[in-house]
């Protein structure tokens, strides 16, 4: 059974870098074979794809986050991260951890963790 | 990029079926098909329920199914029960360098 487990701090200060961590179980990421993903969701609104990344490091970014943005992999650990940089109050958010493996579906995602960055 | 139109909620008594619309454009939901549509349950982790337009993996009740029509997909649940309460988001790949939008999320009650 793949699962999935975002974890970090559920406040960061404005202008501080927010970090999160999916740690992966039931399959190995360095299997190949899924893009593995973040993904957002604004108080009250729609969800937002953040980016993903392969097991080799391969990664590809939301243009309007790109200049903030890095998502790293730990294939020992398997474990991917997010970091994204200079936070306001727009990137409060739910942030979810999630899988692809076909070419458009996400096919497991985290329960999701709550991030706040006050105003 | 927009987000998908969905409709803000959708209700049904047990047993009826219900249709939940995601209108798009040519760019996203009419170009491709490339449609998935996720169950969203409070403090529950989504759950794809259909993938590829009309795709149910592995799992999923046979009372849902989807299809798309031009740049709108649609997402029925029959024989409603009250466990399909929650909220449901539909999905498509872009020609948008975001690759990926999402829907606007429609509220399902069983009445």
């Amino acid at each position: 059974q793949v699962q999935l487990q975002e974890s970090g701090p559920g406040l960061v200060k404005p202008t501080q870098t927010l970090s999160l961590t999916c740690t992966v179980s039931g399959v190995s990421i360095s299997s190949g074979g899924a893009y593995w993903s973040w993904i957002r969701q604004h108080p009250g609104k729609g969800l937002e794809w953040i980016g993903y990344i392969y097991y080799s490091g391969t990664t590809y970014y939301n243009p309007s986050l790109k200049s903030r943005l890095t998502i790293s992999v730990d294939t020992s650990k398997n474990q991917f991260s997010l970091n994204l940089s200079s936070v306001t109050a727009a990137d409060t958010a739910v942030y979810y951890c999630a899988r692809r493996t076909r070419y458009a579906d996400f096919d497991y995602w985290g329960q999701g963790t709550l991030v706040t960055v006050p105003s | 990029q927009s987000a998908l139109t969905q409709p803000a909620s959708v209700s049904g008594s047990p047993g009826q079926s219900i249709t939940i619309s995601c209108a798009g454009t040519r760019s996203d939901v009419g170009g491709f098909n490339y449609v998935s549509w996720y169950q969203k349950h409070p403090g529950k982790a989504p759950k794809l329920m259909i993938y590829d337009v009309s795709n149910r993996p592995s799992g999923v009740s046979y009372r849902f199914s989807a299809s798309k029509s031009g740049n709108t997909a649609s997402l029925t649940i029959s024989g409603l029960q009250a466990e399909d309460e929650g909220d449901y988001y539909c999905s498509s790949y872009t020609s948008n360098s975001t690759f990926y939008v999402f829907g606007t999320g429609t509220k399902v009650t069983v009445l």
